[in-house]
């Protein structure tokens, strides 16, 4: 089955500087990649997807970037701010028909200092 | 739209009783629903599909006689946790796609609010 694996675990960045968190996925029939963000004790929002057939997308200051060649792909947060804190999963699944079995990345605890 | 409802949002049993934890799609319909786990600082971990009118499928090592879901309509999903015993303990999360969202491409899965279960 599908393996998702998410990088670091942990990143504490400044305020307005860059975060990166990168995922790799081992199913190469897997053609869609969402990004969630979940703050702690409540439910995994989602922030940004991707689908197979484009390489980047973006949206105001985050943005993913997928390599279907290497399979994986990553969350660019630009200018970041303090509440931009929490922990962010990566995310894979193929289906058809809307079928989503969303396999989940371990997590990125994000910490942005004032 | 695409709002998903889960009920209770907490519940304190004793061990050996059942929980039942209900998922619903309020303003779409949904033929499949999802059901994770997420134990403290981990990632949610899948358990099974729950699809409408049909027998549900279990992930790997996630006993099907243990968690019993059921899928009645279109609209409601149920977990009932079996005999719970304090390894349970955990949050349980329900999700569900509105198809129209995605036409021929996967759609966006929305998670209910969850549910944080406490076995004593």
């Amino acid at each position: 089955g599908e393996n998702v694996e998410q990088h670091p675990s942990t990143l504490s960045v400044q305020e307005g500087d860059s975060a990166v968190i990168k995922c790799t996925y081992s199913d190469s029939a897997s053609n869609y990649f969402p990004w969630y963000k979940q703050e702690l004790g409540k439910r995994p929002q989602l922030i940004i997807d991707i689908r197979s057939n484009v390489g980047e997308k973006k949206d105001q200051r985050i943005a993913v970037t997928l390599n279907k060649t290497a399979k994986h792909f990553s969350l660019h947060i630009t200018e970041t701010q303090p509440e931009d804190s929490a922990v962010y999963f990566c995310a894979a699944s193929r289906g058809s028909g809307g079928y989503n079995k969303l396999i989940f990345g371990a997590g990125t605890r994000l910490a942005v200092h004032p | 739209g695409a709002v998903v409802s889960q009920h209770p949002s907490w519940v304190i049993c004793k061990s050996g009783t059942s929980v039942k934890i209900e998922c619903r799609s309020l303003d779409f319909q949904a033929t499949t629903m999802f059901w994770y786990r997420q134990f403290p600082k981990q990632s949610l971990m899948l358990m099974a599909t729950s699809n409408e009118g049909s027998k549900a499928t279990y992930e790997q090592g996630v006993e099907k006689d243990k968690f019993l879901i059921n899928h009645a309509s279109l609209t409601l999903s149920t977990l009932t946790v079996t005999s719970a015993h304090p390894e349970d303990s955990s949050f349980y999360i329900c999700s569900a796609s509105n198809y129209e969202d995605g036409s021929s491409y996967n759609s966006p899965l929305h998670f209910g609010n969850g549910t944080r279960l406490t076995v004593t």
